[in-house]
């Protein structure tokens, strides 16, 4: 693993369904986040974690939950997936240090609910 | 009004030239600023990063900060095909959270 990795790359899910986006990294960063992309709206943070053990909301918490047991992983999951939830899912981290704090991100997940 | 403002274009221009990309943003007391680069169907990546009023340059790349006027820019000087892709302008907000704009497609024509 170099960087973060998400799984799955797609998915295609039933409206109803529970689901969960999985988000792992190995660059021991403390922060890390869920984005969501959709056409004409930009990246939007769905939810975040500053350190392990800790999480916070984001500007489009409803729907979602997260979870950050190790600083390794943040898991995104979805309750009961309905088609406004189709999106591409990027997780990010970042490094706690100052100055330059820029993300890194996954290469996303691209989900499609029906 | 969005907080990060970006033109969504498509801003096309010639191989060679320069290439001028342009933000604005409602918070006054935003510190500091990222400009990403995202190809199409792939993950957002960092280009530049600036916080202080003035001009940053990185190889091709210059940002322009002024924070008086609420202001941020990306100047791409010999323009290249391979540049040709959405450029997010973003503002770091509390909790190092980030903001991002809705981006500006770049097309450099051959």
């Amino acid at each position: 693993i170099a960087g973060i990795t998400q799984a799955p790359t797609s998915q295609i899910l039933a409206a109803g369904r529970r689901m969960t986006l999985r988000c792992t990294q190995d660059m021991r960063h403390n922060a890390m986040y869920w984005y969501r992309q959709d056409l004409g709206l930009g990246l939007r943070l769905i939810h975040y974690s500053n350190t392990a053990g800790t999480t916070g909301k984001g500007e489009v918490p409803d729907g979602y939950s997260v979870s950050r047991a190790n600083t390794d992983d943040f898991p995104l999951t979805l309750a009961s997936a309905v088609p406004s939830q189709t999106s591409v899912y990027f997780c990010a981290s970042s490094d706690s240090g100052e100055g330059d704090y820029g993300y890194t991100f996954g290469s996303g997940t691209r989900l499609t609910v029906v | 009004q969005k907080e990060v403002e970006q033109n969504s274009g498509p801003l096309s221009v010639p191989e060679g030239a320069i290439a001028s990309l342009n933000c604005t943003y409602s918070d006054r007391g935003s510190q500091s600023f990222f400009w990403y680069r995202q190809y199409s169907g792939k993950s957002p990546e960092l280009i530049m990063f600036i916080y202080s009023n003035g001009d940053k340059e990185d190889g091709r790349f210059t940002a322009q900060l002024n924070k008086a006027s609420q202001y941020v820019s990306l100047l791409i000087r010999d323009s290249q095909p391979s540049d040709s892709a959405t450029y997010l302008c973003v503002r770091t907000g509390s909790a190092r959270q980030l903001t991002f704009g809705s981006g500006t497609q770049l097309t450099v024509l051959p």
